[in-house]
């Protein structure tokens, strides 16, 4: 099993929709971040967290520590948010490393 | 700000052959990472310098892989020999402060294709 598992893996959506990307992981951690890899395979920092939320214009994300499981969250969604949205987490024990989940494929349609 | 750029953006090489992968930091970050992603295995963290001191390379596939960080401004990923299924795109990227619990502003990679 994996250390960081999301859900789901693909996702379709329409323009407006609200949408919900999960992360859960089964170690200790210390951080958690969101990035975003777009069609084109730039990646973006979308968000770091340690607890609680952070929102940035239409992105929420969530972390509840005591469950291991982060949520992303997008308001109104739009085509241009079409992207792979990728979970890392760093690891509170051992090597000081970046685990990460395999991503999802979020396309939303016009 | 020109942001981390990452030379070449392209490389094909042959099996055997030595490759050479470079990076230019943002200005004033102090925290350099190196990550491989691919297909199957998706995003690894390889490597990471704090300082141009590398911290921890446990992700660091094989002794075939290398990496320095001469100063503030540069680093490099080596490859030699490089094997097929080193292909793969390889990006760097670089934050101020704090290491992993910190955003990290990543280059535009490399697609490295070993024949």
């Amino acid at each position: 099993k994996n250390e960081v598992e999301q859900s789901p893996q693909n996702l379709t959506a329409q323009e407006g929709e609200f949408i919900t990307i999960n992360c859960s992981y089964s170690v200790g951690i210390s951080a958690l971040h969101w990035l975003q890899q777009h069609p084109g395979g730039g990646i973006v920092s979308l968000f770091m967290l340690s607890s609680g939320k952070k929102k940035h214009g239409r992105l929420i994300a969530t972390i509840n520590i005591q469950e291991k499981h982060s949520s992303l969250h997008i308001t109104a969604s739009h085509p241009r948010d079409s992207a792979v949205y990728i979970c890392a987490v760093a690891l509170i024990q051992g090597a000081q490393k970046l685990v990460f989940g395999q991503g999802t494929r979020l396309t939303i349609n016009p | 700000d020109a942001g981390v750029i990452q030379s070449p953006r392209h490389e094909v090489t042959e099996m055997g052959q030595e490759v050479t992968l470079r990076c230019k930091p943002i200005s004033g970050h102090d925290y350099l990472f190196w990550y491989r992603q691919t297909m199957m295995r998706g995003l690894e963290l390889l490597i990471y310098f704090n300082n141009n001191v590398p911290i921890d390379d446990s992700g660091m596939p094989e002794d075939r892989f290398s990496a320095k960080m001469p100063n503030a401004s540069f680093s490099t990923l080596k490859i030699q020999p490089s094997e097929p299924r080193d292909s793969a795109v390889y990006f760097c990227a670089s934050s101020l402060g704090r290491g992993l619990y910190n955003e990290q502003f990543f280059g535009p990679g490399t697609r490295l294709t070993v024949l």
